[in-house]
């Protein structure tokens, strides 16, 4: 069974640092590109981040770029983001997504999502 | 800055049909843009319904599908039932690692 459980969210200062992590079982990480997309409180989904499945290619939504760093470790199956110089607009739950199958361009399991409180 | 339209709202009888659809500030999507679906009900992930346009992701019921209508995506629920009262989501394939997500539409089934 594909899972994908995320940690590391919770309360952090504007200005402040966290790293989110997605831990994924049930399948061939390795094999797979991977995302994280956010949803802030009463919101709607937006994308933030994805990694090819070597981890060599990245992109980021402009609102992030040059603050937030997607990466992955294929050794433990995890995903991660590292979240900096954050902004009460990062406030949202963070959900990774996994990205399979040869030219796919869809996401079809989601976890369960971990929650970021920007706030002083 | 590319905005992907979805309506905000919309209503259903139980057992009607309803098609919400994904479209885009400028321009038409089509079937290069890989349109995708997804149901989130409030406390919960993103559960995805169709893919590259028209395909059903595993389990989904076959009351739901995708289509191109007209310069937009869209999503069509046949004989609506009441537990798929819930926020639906397009998202887009810009190209070079992009997607867009939709605002999302609240579907009210009553």
């Amino acid at each position: 069974e594909v899972q994908l459980v995320e940690s590391g969210g919770g309360l952090v200062q504007p200005g402040g640092s966290l790293r989110l992590s997605c831990a994924a079982s049930g399948f061939t990480f390795s094999s797979c590109p991977m995302h994280w997309v956010r949803q802030a409180p009463g919101k709607g989904l937006e994308y933030v981040s994805g990694i090819s499945s070597n981890g060599y290619s990245t992109y980021y939504e402009d609102s992030v770029k040059g603050r937030f760093t997607i990466s992955r470790d294929n050794s433990k199956n995890t995903l991660y983001l590292q979240m900096g110089s954050l902004r009460a607009e990062d406030m949202a739950v963070y959900y990774c997504a996994r990205r399979c199958g040869s030219g796919t361009w869809y996401f079809d399991y989601w976890g369960q999502g971990t929650l970021v409180t920007v706030s002083s | 800055q590319t905005v992907v339209t979805q309506e905000p709202s919309f209503s259903v009888s139980p057992g009607g049909t309803v098609t919400l659809t994904c479209g885009l500030s400028s321009g038409s999507v089509s079937t290069t843009y890989y349109p995708s679906w997804y149901q989130q009900t409030p406390g919960q992930a993103p559960r995805t319904l169709i893919y590259s346009t028209n395909t059903r992701s595993s389990g989904v019921p076959d009351r739901f599908s995708g289509s191109i209508l007209g310069n937009k995506a869209a999503l069509t629920i046949t004989g609506a039932q009441a537990d798929d009262e819930s926020d639906y989501y397009c998202v887009l394939y810009m190209g070079s690692g992009s997607w867009v997500f939709g605002g999302g539409t609240k579907l009210t089934v009553l």
